[in-house]
């Protein structure tokens, strides 16, 4: 079975600084995607990445997979309140199958 | 855009009736759909695989007696959960593809509650 360790699991942190979450695995994945989630509603898609070392960047995030593809980091630059939500990695595995992490809540207090 | 619904988005039932959440894929047809259960400030954990034409495949814990799955038609899925109780209380997701798994949909979920 295919484990992913995320971490870390909660983290609470004033609006404009900077924070990084890591996401870890003993297995090599395919590709790997980062998704955000709200309460109450189903996870939304940040990025995928599938090349190793590939770093992808989306405004004030930035995205890394690790060079052996076992590996991958979110790190949110200037974090604001809206940044606010559950950050899950998920692996992907055969048939279409994700494989996800337990998640990081990140709080960001104005 | 290529979207996943969910119905109901809530519903509260007595213990041990059976309740149906249906899964539909809008604009795309999804031969395979996933059912996830997350439980509050956890992750998402992977309940069975939706097939359409064949059988389900439930991940190892998961009582498939429990937790019925039909795969009706290429954009319909629906999760019945038979005989209800306290514990089976939780936010139900289901996802679908389209056409490789780093392009998936996931539904808005739905709260079940049961009393």
């Amino acid at each position: 079975t295919q484990l992913l360790e995320q971490s870390p699991q909660f983290l609470s942190i004033q609006e404009g600084e900077n924070l990084t979450v890591y996401c870890n695995s003993s297995s090599v994945f395919s590709s790997l995607q980062w998704y955000r989630q709200e309460p109450g509603e189903g996870p939304v898609l940040l990025v995928t990445v599938v090349t190793g070392g590939e770093v992808k960047k989306l405004k004030r995030l930035t995205f890394q997979f690790g060079d052996a593809r076992k590996d991958s980091s979110l790190h949110i630059t200037a974090a604001q309140p809206g940044d606010t939500g559950l950050y899950l990695c998920a692996g992907e595995g055969s048939n279409y199958k994700l494989t996800f992490g337990k998640g990081t809540l990140l709080t960001v207090n104005p | 855009g290529a979207v996943v619904s969910q119905h109901p988005s809530w519903v509260i039932c007595k213990s041990g009736t059976s309740v149906k959440i249906e899964c539909r894929s809008l604009d795309f047809q999804a031969t395979t759909m996933f059912w996830y259960r997350q439980f509050p400030k956890q992750s998402l954990m992977l309940m069975a695989t939706s097939n359409e034409g064949s059988k389900a495949t439930y991940e190892q814990g998961v009582e498939k007696d429990k937790f019925l799955i039909n795969h009706a038609s290429l954009t319909l899925s629906t999760l019945t959960v038979t005989s209800a109780h306290p514990e089976d209380s939780s936010f139900y997701i289901c996802s679908a593809p389209l056409g490789r798994a780093d392009t998936q949909y996931f539904g808005p979920g739905t709260r079940l509650t049961v009393l």
